[in-house]
């Protein structure tokens, strides 16, 4: 089975300020990956998803873009944090042999002040 | 496209009664349909998956939901609440998109367990 890790678990950032999230996966080989926010009170948004290297797809827009330098990597940043970033990152890719179900990493709390 | 509605945004139940969890789906094909559960702080749990096979899906934890073509729903249930099922439930709908499963979650079921 596949483990995926998110760095960091917890992140304090002012207003204005880059973001760096990262996700990597571990188990499977050129998985579909996926980027999504969880903000207080509400469901999960899909906010970017990879098909394979170089490749992302953006569901909403934002100040927020994603990169998949390699097949496991999965970044997730911003020039500029605005207080709405605010939220729990969670990455995830398909479960290996169930490409329709999602298994999700541990998530990355973000707080912008 | 697909849509999902989780009829309750809070649940509350006492320990040792039936919990029951709202979910009405809407897709334009042969979803697949999920249930998550989220501790606070945690990732997302898979709790049960419904693919067209048997319509009574059981899970882990003793949670089943019911897929009822007719009435594009997919509750959630368990016959007795336990203090450690308290958590975030979320309903999942998905389909094939472009070559690629994409996912459209329900906003939420915050299920509270009294002793």
């Amino acid at each position: 089975s596949q483990t995926i890790h998110q760095w960091p678990a917890t992140l304090v950032q002012p207003v204005g300020s880059p973001l760096s999230l990262e996700c990597t996966v571990e188990g499977t080989s050129n998985p579909n990956l996926y980027w999504y926010r969880q903000a207080a009170g509400r469901g999960l948004q899909l906010l970017f998803y990879s098909v394979g290297i170089g490749q992302i797809s953006s569901e909403v827009p934002q100040n927020l873009s994603a990169s998949r330098p390699q097949d496991r990597q999965f970044i997730l940043s911003s020039k500029k944090l605005l207080l709405s970033d605010s939220g729990f990152y969670l990455c995830a890719c398909p479960e290996v042999g169930r490409t329709d179900t999602q298994y999700f990493g541990p998530g990355t709390r973000l707080t912008v002040l | 496209a697909q849509s999902v509605t989780q009829l309750d945004s809070h649940v509350s139940v006492s320990e040792g009664t039936p919990v029951l969890l709202r979910c009405n789906y809407s897709s334009s094909y042969s979803p697949s349909l999920f249930w998550y559960v989220q501790h606070p702080n945690k990732g997302l749990q898979l709790l049960l998956k419904y693919t067209s096979a048997a319509t009574l899906v059981k899970g882990i934890n003793g949670f089943e939901a019911e897929f009822k073509k007719s009435e594009t729903s997919f509750h959630l249930t368990k016959p007795s609440a336990h203090m450690s099922d308290a958590a975030e439930y979320f309903c999942v709908v998905s389909d094939l998109s472009g070559g690629s499963y994409i996912p459209t979650f329900g906003r939420g079921t915050s299920l509270i367990v009294h002793p």
